[in-house]
């Protein structure tokens, strides 16, 4: 069965500096990796995925993520960290048989002004 | 708008009590899912429906049933309302029940049993 990590429950940056979240992931065969951001009181956004190609992929609001297979790793990325950004974020994954997303616990994100 | 309608918003229930949580979807969208988000635990999956017609069980589908009543709809019934069923509840429909299609959330249900 599919699983999702988040090793971080928060992490805190100042803005302006770059930012990781973490995510390591276990399938079987190759994953379909997703993050999606959540604000206060909100919904679940999407961010960014990757399917298949480059490993680097872009997203909105200037994030990215870098899909990294041999340390089964899909840890999100932004050059500069912006107030705006705090929020919760999570991992999510599926694998080849089509089954339903499963996602980490979450990691909430502080960006210090 | 288009997307993930949820009502209601809030809800307060007393143990023992049911209720309906009501989602419909504009996207014209093939599958839904029911999550709940917990504090440290993340997005659970209880039910999902990957077409009109069929339903299946998620992670955590224990006290819980649902329909799809139609393509744009489908809704999760408490029977009978526990505490440890206090949680945020979320709803979601995507394209397919396939590997590249990403979910779009409702904005949530927020229940308390009291």
């Amino acid at each position: 069965a599919q699983s999702v990590a988040q090793p971080e429950d928060q992490v805190k940056v100042a803005e302006g500096n770059p930012l990781t979240v973490k995510c390591t992931y276990s399938v079987s065969g190759n994953p379909y990796l997703f993050w999606y951001v959540q604000y206060p009181n909100r919904g679940l956004q999407f961010l960014l995925k990757y399917i298949t190609g480059d490993n680097l992929v872009k997203g909105s609001y200037g994030f990215e993520a870098e899909f990294n297979k041999s340390q089964t790793s899909f840890h999100l990325k932004k050059p500069s960290a912006l107030v705006s950004d705090s929020a919760l974020y999570f991992c999510a994954v599926r694998d080849y048989r089509n089954t339903p997303l499963v996602f980490g616990k979450g990691t909430r994100l502080s960006v210090i002004a | 708008n288009a997307g993930v309608t949820q009502t209601p918003k809030f809800q307060v229930l007393k143990t023992g009590q049911s209720m309906t949580l009501q989602c419909a979807q504009d996207m014209n969208h093939n599958s839904m899912y029911w999550y709940r988000q917990d504090p440290g635990m993340g997005l659970r999956l209880i039910y999902y429906s990957a077409s009109e017609g069929t339903t299946d069980k998620g992670e955590v589908p224990n006290g819980y049933n649902v329909s799809r009543l139609n393509k744009r709809e489908f809704s999760l019934r408490l029977e009978s309302a526990a505490p440890s069923q206090t949680s945020v509840y979320f709803c979601a429909s995507s394209e397919e029940q396939g590997r590249s299609y990403g979910y779009t959330f409702g904005s949530g249900t927020r229940l308390t049993v009291v």
